[in-house]
């Protein structure tokens, strides 16, 4: 059974630090990692996705990583800003007869003071 | 529309009576994924559509709970005879060929 887990549950941090948060998953037979951030209230938003076959992708001011053979992966967030407090998630797909599911983690919830 | 939309975003009901929560997917968008998000949990997959095949509906946490997809298009998901512990947002979400999936604003639904 997939599991996913994120460390750490919260974090808290000054305004321009960089900053990153992992994700890690026990079974490396993934089609794809896909980070999303959820405001409070609200629903999921797409991050950045990162195919099986790939090691990185960037969007802006976010990197993220994928290590399938240690099953990690790292969402890293350069020059933190107030507007980027949240909660991160990280999803694993995984696809199986016929059928797909996302396996999401718990979340860490972010909070940038100015 | 320019996103995955759903109804309603807020549902109060009273124990007992059944609920519909509905889900406009992006045009064109092929699967279709329902999942609920309790307090303090994480996400719980529900069910699965994809095109025409049969759906994966094993994650359904009971039989009073039932989705369907009509016309490859809009979802329903039912909830009959609710309960306490159904309180929470049900989020739909959608994608296409394309790997990226975009999920709803979610349906926020208070047993009382």
């Amino acid at each position: 059974k997939q599991e996913v887990t994120q460390i750490p549950a919260a974090l808290s941090v000054p305004e321009g630090e960089n900053l990153v948060l992992n994700c890690s998953f026990t079974d490396s037979a993934i089609y794809n990692l896909q980070w999303f951030r959820q405001d409070p209230g609200k629903g999921l938003t797409s991050l950045l996705l990162i195919q099986s076959s790939q090691r990185e992708q960037t969007s802006g001011r976010l990197n993220a990583s994928l290590d399938k053979s240690s099953g990690r992966s790292t969402l890293y967030i350069a020059a933190s800003q107030p507007g980027d407090s949240a909660t991160y998630l990280c999803a694993v797909r995984r696809t199986q007869g016929g059928s797909e599911k996302l396996v999401f983690g718990k979340g860490t919830k972010l909070t940038v003071n100015p | 529309g320019a996103g995955v939309s759903q109804s309603p975003s807020n549902k109060v009901t009273e124990k007992g009576k059944d609920v519909e929560l509905r889900c406009d997917p992006i045009s064109g968008h092929t699967a279709l994924y329902w999942y609920r998000q309790s307090l303090g949990q994480g996400l719980e997959f529900l069910i699965y559509f994809q095109g025409n095949s049969a759906p994966d509906k094993s994650g359904l946490p009971s039989d009073r709970f039932s989705a369907e997809r009509t016309g490859g298009s809009v979802s329903t998901l039912t909830i009959q005879r609710t309960q306490q512990e159904d309180s929470a947002v049900y989020l739909c979400a959608s994608r296409t060929d394309g790997n990226t999936i975009y999920f709803g604003e979610g349906s926020w639904l208070t047993v009382v």
